[in-house]
């Protein structure tokens, strides 16, 4: 099946650094989606993508779709302690009802 | 706040016991999917219930069932337990069955674990 491969896996960064993470697959899709999860509580939605090349921000975070459709790209810039959380990347199946999610990049931020 | 609930929080069985978890979708949204989160792993699909009839299923053996209710409302029912059924069960809402994922909405889940 479709998978979705992110990294890093995980991440320790001081407090004021910009961050930046990845996804990858072996299969193309239209639609890029970034989640953040954080203890206790389901994802959340950060960005959604849905052409490739797009580039789109949401505050301080910025996703981009990959030209190949295969990748996408989240960075934070100056980061603050309540970006702290796993994040995700997913991609919907098409014809499907289902999320495929990648294993998520786990954020720790140094004060 | 997302408006989704799952109830209970967290759950301790032994193998082999049954569990039903519930969910309540948040207003005005017909259709509930099921994932299930291992630990250090993203969200996998278990199914969807539209219409109070399973509508998508993912890679989980038939002792993974499911019901919708007339209120959208819905049930996950894991029979005959296992070691690996610990985990996260994350139920989510959305307005349609298909397209628009990005409009899915996630409870905080149950917490399982089997012992």
């Amino acid at each position: 099946g479709q998978q979705l491969n992110q990294s890093p896996q995980s991440m320790f960064i001081q407090e004021g650094e910009d961050v930046s993470m990845n996804c990858t697959s072996s299969s193309i899709f239209n639609t890029w989606l970034w989640y953040k999860q954080e203890p206790g509580e389901g994802p959340v939605l950060l960005i959604a993508l849905y052409k490739a090349g797009e580039l789109t921000s949401n505050g301080r975070l910025t996703a981009q779709f990959g030209i190949t459709r295969k990748d996408s790209f989240l960075n934070i810039s100056a980061s603050i302690p309540s970006d702290v959380g796993i994040y995700f990347c997913a991609g919907p199946i098409q014809g499907a009802q289902k999320l495929v999610f990648g294993q998520g990049t786990r954020l720790t931020i140094n004060p | 706040e997302t408006g989704v609930t799952q109830s209970p929080t967290h759950l301790i069985k032994t193998r082999g016991q049954q569990v039903t978890l519930r969910c309540s979708s948040q207003s005005g949204h017909n259709t509930v999917s099921w994932y299930q989160q291992a630990l250090g792993q993203g969200p996998q699909f278990i199914f969807q219930y539209y219409r109070e009839e399973e509508n998508g299923r993912g890679n989980f053996p038939p002792r993974f069932s499911g019901l919708q209710f007339p209120n959208y409302s819905s049930e996950l029912n894991v029979n005959a337990l296992e070691l690996d059924d610990s985990a996260l069960y994350l139920c989510a809402s959305s307005t349609t069955p298909v397209g628009g994922l990005e409009k899915l909405f996630f409870g905080s889940g149950t917490q399982l674990s089997v012992l």
